[in-house]
Order: structure tokens, then C-alpha cells, then sequence
């Protein structure tokens, strides 16, 4: 099993331009989620799925979309990037909710200037 | 205050020393308790989970006090592969769905 892959691992954005963070996952895990890491904070939560064709919205959403068409798919939208969204962004899974281990793929780091 | 606080060190310690990191969390409804492990610039990993008897996993203790709300996580003979930040990570439930809250970690660094 390759767990959770995203890709890419780096990109730097200019300002406005938009992009999409992949997320795959081959456990056949349930729940998915998206975070971001800045320094010196906690992970935050931006968007959470418990299955396919269902999201919700974490605590830190504004400037971010996703979609789970599948159950091994979680992209992210960045639309209109700015600086403030320069972070490491973290998605992962779970089998159930979160009282489960969650699995976590290694990450990318974006900057918007 | 922060709904789950950590010191953040960095805690340097010489190897196979003993070192405790502590954690203290604001809502008295939480649930499930949680230590992962960072590597720098890698993701997060499940270390363990916290028990309310406490428990322990080779040279990993954790503890939970509800009653302060505090936990703690106690590594005993510290390797250099020790070396990490540990983050620690609360579940509460918030109406129709529940939450981790992360900390921002406790950073340790094990020297020859």
C-alpha cells in the first residue's frame, strides 16, 4: 500500500493564479481531510469528507474548494491564491472518524507571492 | 486561552535520559486524547493514544488526568532517532460532528 500520496510536493504560486493540490489514498479509508501548517501553529482543518460525494467545511475554509468524487480522491481548489495561504498543506485519512488513527500523506509546501 | 496548549520547547536532552512533555487541553467535553509524531519537514504520525488508566508502549508512557485536564507523555532511556516534535491532539464533539484540535507540538532534541 502506498497510503496517502500527494502531489506536488512544492509549488510556488503568484498571487491570483489558482491550482488544485491531489490527494490519493489506497486503504479504502472513509473519511479524508485537508490541512494546513504554519509555523509555530497547530494543524488546522480546512475541509473533511466522510465518504464519497460528501464535504464539509473545517475551521479555516475561505479561499479553498474540494470535491470527493471518489473514495480515493480529495483534491484541494486553491482559487485566487494569496500570501496568507503560503503553508504546508497536509491531507489524510482515516477508516472511520476521528477517533481513528489518522494517516497522514507527506505534504505540500506552497508559496504565494 | 488555547484549546490545547504545549510547551514548545526545545527540550535537549542527552541520550538515555528520561524527559516528560505535558499538555493541557480547555474543554472539560473532550473526548479522545492523542500523541503524534513529527519529523522535521515530514507529516504527522500516531505515536499513541492516551487511555484514562493510562498506559504505556515500550518506552512511551502516556497519562490523562480529566480532572485537570492534562496529559502527559513520558519517554524513558531517550534515543537520538527520538528526535522530533510531539504534537498533541484532543477529540470533542461539536454538535453533528467532532473535532482534533492539534497542538503545536513540544520540539525534542536527544544528543550524543
Amino acid at each position: 500500500n502506498a497510503g496517502v500520496t500527494q502531489t506536488p510536493k512544492f509549488r510556488i504560486l503568484k498571487i491570483g493564479q489558482s491550482m488544485t493540490l491531489q490527494c490519493t489514498q489506497d486503504m479504502n479509508h472513509n473519511y479524508m481531510y485537508w490541512y494546513r501548517q504554519d509555523p509555530g501553529m497547530g494543524l488546522k482543518l480546512i475541509y473533511y469528507s466522510v465518504g464519497a460525494g460528501i464535504t464539509d467545511k473545517g475551521e479555516v475554509p475561505n479561499g479553498y474548494n474540494v470535491s470527493r468524487s471518489t473514495t480515493e480522491d480529495f483534491p484541494l481548489r486553491l482559487e485566487l491564491a494569496a500570501p496568507s495561504q503560503t503553508s504546508v498543506y497536509f491531507c489524510a485519512s482515516s477508516y472511520l472518524g476521528t477517533d481513528y488513527e489518522q494517516y497522514f500523506g507527506p505534504g505540500t509546501r506552497l508559496t504565494v507571492t | 486561552r488555547k484549546e490545547v496548549e504545549q510547551d514548545p520547547g526545545p527540550f535537549n536532552v542527552p541520550e538515555g535520559a528520561t524527559v516528560a512533555f505535558n499538555c493541557t487541553y480547555s474543554n472539560s467535553a473532550s473526548q479522545s486524547f492523542f500523541w503524534y509524531r513529527q519529523d522535521c519537514r515530514k507529516e504527522p504520525k500516531l505515536l499513541m493514544s492516551v487511555y484514562s488508566s493510562g498506559n504505556e508502549d515500550g518506552r512511551f508512557t502516556a497519562q490523562l488526568n480529566r480532572a485537570s485536564q492534562y496529559i502527559s507523555l513520558l519517554i524513558r532511556d531517550s534515543k537520538l532517532s527520538d528526535s522530533a516534535t510531539y504534537l498533541c491532539v484532543v477529540r470533542h464533539n461539536t454538535g453533528t460532528a467532532s473535532k482534533l484540535t492539534f497542538g503545536t507540538g513540544t520540539r525534542l532534541q536527544v544528543t550524543l
